[in-house]
């Protein structure tokens, strides 16, 4: 089945500065590939997603990034607010979503 | 709001017994997946139904079982409870069956005692 790595586990980054968190896949038919944010005790909230036909979608102040070749997704957060701060998940699916154990992000001011 | 709504937010019980956590989906979603989070841990998918029908099984313990009515709405069974069982229980929901977004409720908060 899918696995999906993501890296790093916490990150702690200053207010205004840029926030990157990686993921990689190992099942090729993996063609779509959301994240979520997580705050403490809600639900995980879909805030950007890709599918395999696009290397790169923004939105606002966050991008993901796709490289199929080498089976790995990243998301990026510019200009970061305190309000970032919160639990990141990647995910990935061939048919169903496959989750990265989570990035504990930080913004400090 | 996602427009997933779960019952109850939180579920306090003992070792040994059995509970139903309800789930309805967004109007119009045909699908419903049950996600684990342990504490601290990431999400395990559990099971999905479509319209009705199970499509998929995920790391989902034999003492544990899903349906979906007709009204799309699902429960998810836990029986003989453990003290491993506690977690945050999800549900989401999707329009299709595969590779579409999905959305997430507020979760029903299990803690075995």
């Amino acid at each position: 089945g899918e696995n999906v790595e993501q890296h790093p586990s916490t990150l702690s980054v200053q207010e205004g500065d840029s926030a990157v968190i990686k993921c990689t896949y190992s099942d090729s038919a993996s063609n779509y590939f959301p994240w979520y944010k997580q705050e403490l005790g809600k639900r995980p909230q879909l805030i950007i997603d890709i599918r395999s036909n696009v290397g790169e979608k923004k939105d606002q102040r966050i991008a993901v990034t796709l490289n199929k070749t080498a089976k790995h997704f990243s998301l990026h957060i510019t200009e970061t607010q305190p309000e970032d701060s919160a639990v990141y998940f990647c995910a990935a699916s061939p048919r169903k979503l496959t989750f990265g154990t989570g990035t504990r992000l930080q913004v400090t001011l | 709001d996602s427009g997933v709504t779960q019952t109850p937010k939180h579920l306090i019980t003992a070792t040994g017994q059995r509970v139903t956590l309800r789930c309805s989906p967004r109007s119009g979603d045909l699908s419903v997946y049950w996600y684990q989070q342990s504490l601290d841990q990431g999400l395990q998918f559990l099971i999905q139904y479509y319209n009705g029908e199970e499509r998929a099984k995920g790391n989902i313990l034999e003492r544990f079982s899903a349906q979906q009515f007709p009204d799309l709405h699902s429960e998810l069974n836990l029986s003989s409870l453990e003290l491993g069982d506690s977690a945050l229980y999800f549900c989401a929901s999707s329009t299709g069956d595969g590779t579409y977004e999905q959305y997430f409720g507020p979760g029903t908060r299990l803690t075995v005692t």
